[in-house]
């Protein structure tokens, strides 16, 4: 059965630095899709970045990238030169492809991530 | 885009009432799921179709909840004789699916359901 699991709850860092945070999973399929949201105060869910196992390159979108590490089964989403309003709950889910049963979203607990002045 | 519609953002039910949420996906998304939302159980997965027909409702509550998709643009999740333990958001999203499946879920805003 697929599990997520995010080990840090909470986060506060300064504004303008580097931040990481921590996803594992557990799959029994060769071939997934790695997913970060990010929950803000409104509770929107909003999608941020990607990583298909399949691709070797980590994926980067705006101030967001990855560092995936397929032996350690590791997704971890860092947001560099981060700013107030990146303050949110964040949330990694996996997804198995349509030859699996596990189609669903399976996300991980959250890590709230506080970015102060 | 308009993005995932729901309906109504926030309903008020007394306890054994009944409640009906609504979902319109995107355009030309084929998959739908819903979740539901505690501050205890994070996001739970309920279920999903995947061109109008049911794949997967091994996160549905058996006796009181059902979700059913009529046509392409919108899914609808019921829950009859609603308990307090059933206060929660309930999410809709959407998604694009191929073959292979694995395509990135849209949500919506979220219907906060509250049972008195």
């Amino acid at each position: 059965a697929q599990k997520v699991t995010q080990t840090q709850t909470s986060i506060s860092v300064m504004e303008k630095t580097t931040v990481t945070m921590d996803c594992v999973y557990e799959t029994q399929d060769s071939s997934y899709f790695l997913f970060w949201y990010k929950q803000t105060a409104s509770g929107e869910i909003v999608f941020l970045i990607r990583q298909d196992s399949y691709k070797k390159e980590n994926a980067t979108v705006g101030h967001y990238s990855l560092n995936f590490q397929k032996p350690k089964s590791s997704i971890g989403l860092i947001i560099t030169a981060t700013q107030i309003e990146d303050s949110a709950v964040y949330f990694c889910a996996m997804r198995e492809p349509a030859t699996s049963s596990g189609q669903k979203l399976v996300f991980g607990q959250g890590t709230i991530l506080k970015v102060y002045l | 885009n308009a993005g995932v519609i729901q309906t109504p953002r926030h309903k008020v039910t007394g306890k054994g009432q009944e409640a009906t949420l609504w979902c319109e996906p995107i355009s030309g998304h084929s998959a739908v799921f819903w979740y539901r939302q505690t501050i205890v159980q994070g996001l739970e997965f309920l279920t999903y179709f995947r061109n109008q027909a049911p794949i997967d409702d091994s996160g549905m509550p058996k006796e009181r909840f059902s979700a059913q998709m009529p046509n392409q643009s919108h899914s609808t999740l019921k829950i009859q004789s609603t308990q307090p333990q059933d206060s929660a958001v309930y999410l809709c999203a959407s998604s694009l699916d191929g073959d292979w499946g694995g395509g990135t879920l849209y949500f919506g805003s979220g219907t906060r359901l509250t049972v008195l």
